[in-house]
C-alpha cells in the first residue's frame, strides 16, 4: 500500500540555520503531497501542498518540490525561527477520491535562540 | 471560533470501561475523519464519514464505533477499553471539490487507559 517515509528526529537547530526534512513516498498512481505542522498542544494544520510533479508548494518561508523521479517531497527553509519549533508531518493522498491521507511518522524540530 | 473542536481534551480511564469522544466542526464541511496517533507520533486514519455516511473504515477493532448524527458531528465510542487504546485521537474535516484533500484537525484527545 501507499506509504511515506520521513527522516527521524528530533532535529535541533539554532535560529537562522537552514532546515531540510527529508520525505520520500511510495504510491501507485500520482498522489498529492502535503506537509502538515503540529505546534505544541494543537492539532495538525496544513503548511503546504503540491498536486503534481515539479509543483513547488510554499508557505511561511517553507518550500517543498514534488519530485516524481526520486519520489520525494523534502521540506526546506533557509532561516528558521524559534516559532518554527513543532512536529512536521509529510503526507500523501491518492487521486482515487478516497480523501485518505497517509502520514509519515513526524519529525520534531526544536529551534533554539 | 474553533473550527474543529473535540471533547474532552484528556481522558483517563480504567481497562474495560466504555468511553466516548465528541467532535464538532463549524466549517460546513461534508467529510469528517478520526485518526489515531500512537506514542511514537505515528498518525493513522481510522474512519471517514461523508455527509453522515461511512466511507473509510480501516482495520479497526469492532470495539470502536463512530457515530455521525449530522454532518457537523462525528463522535467516537470505544467499548471495553484496552491498554493498547492509549493514544491521542484526532478528529478532522475536509470540504468537497478541489480542496477535498486539505484536512482541518482538532487539537486532539489524549486517552490514557490504566
Amino acid at each position: 500500500g501507499d506509504s511515506v517515509t520521513q527522516m527521524e528526529g528530533p532535529v535541533t537547530l539554532s535560529e537562522e540555520a537552514c532546515l531540510t526534512i527529508n520525505c520520500t513516498y511510495t504510491a501507485t498512481g500520482y498522489p498529492s503531497l502535503f506537509w502538515y505542522v503540529q505546534y505544541p498542544g494543537e492539532g495538525l494544520q496544513l503548511l503546504l501542498k503540491a498536486t503534481k510533479a515539479d509543483d513547488k508548494g510554499s508557505n511561511k518561508g517553507f518550500e517543498a518540490t514534488y519530485r516524481k523521479e526520486t519520489t520525494s517531497f523534502h521540506l526546506e527553509k533557509g532561516s528558521v525561527q524559534v516559532s518554527d519549533s513543532a512536529v512536521y508531518f509529510c503526507a500523501l493522498s491518492d487521486q482515487g477520491g478516497s480523501e485518505k491521507l497517509v502520514f509519515g511518522k513526524g519529525t520534531k524540530l526544536t529551534v533554539n535562540p | 471560533d474553533t473550527a474543529v473542536s473535540q471533547t474532552p481534551k484528556y481522558l483517563v480511564t480504567q481497562m474495560g470501561n466504555d468511553k466516548s469522544i465528541k467532535c464538532e466542526q463549524n466549517l460546513g464541511h461534508d467529510t469528517m475523519y478520526w485518526y489515531k496517533q500512537d506514542s511514537k507520533k505515528f498518525l493513522k486514519i481510522m474512519f471517514s464519514y461523508n455527509n453522515k455516511e461511512l466511507i473509510i473504515n480501516e482495520t479497526v477493532p469492532n470495539r470502536f464505533s463512530p457515530k455521525s448524527p449530522d454532518k457537523a458531528h462525528l463522535n467516537l465510542h470505544i467499548n471495553s477499553l484496552e491498554l493498547g487504546d492509549s493514544a491521542v485521537y484526532f478528529c478532522a474535516s475536509s470540504p468537497v471539490g478541489l480542496a477535498k484533500n486539505i484536512q482541518y484537525f482538532g487539537a486532539g484527545t489524549r486517552l490514557s487507559v490504566l
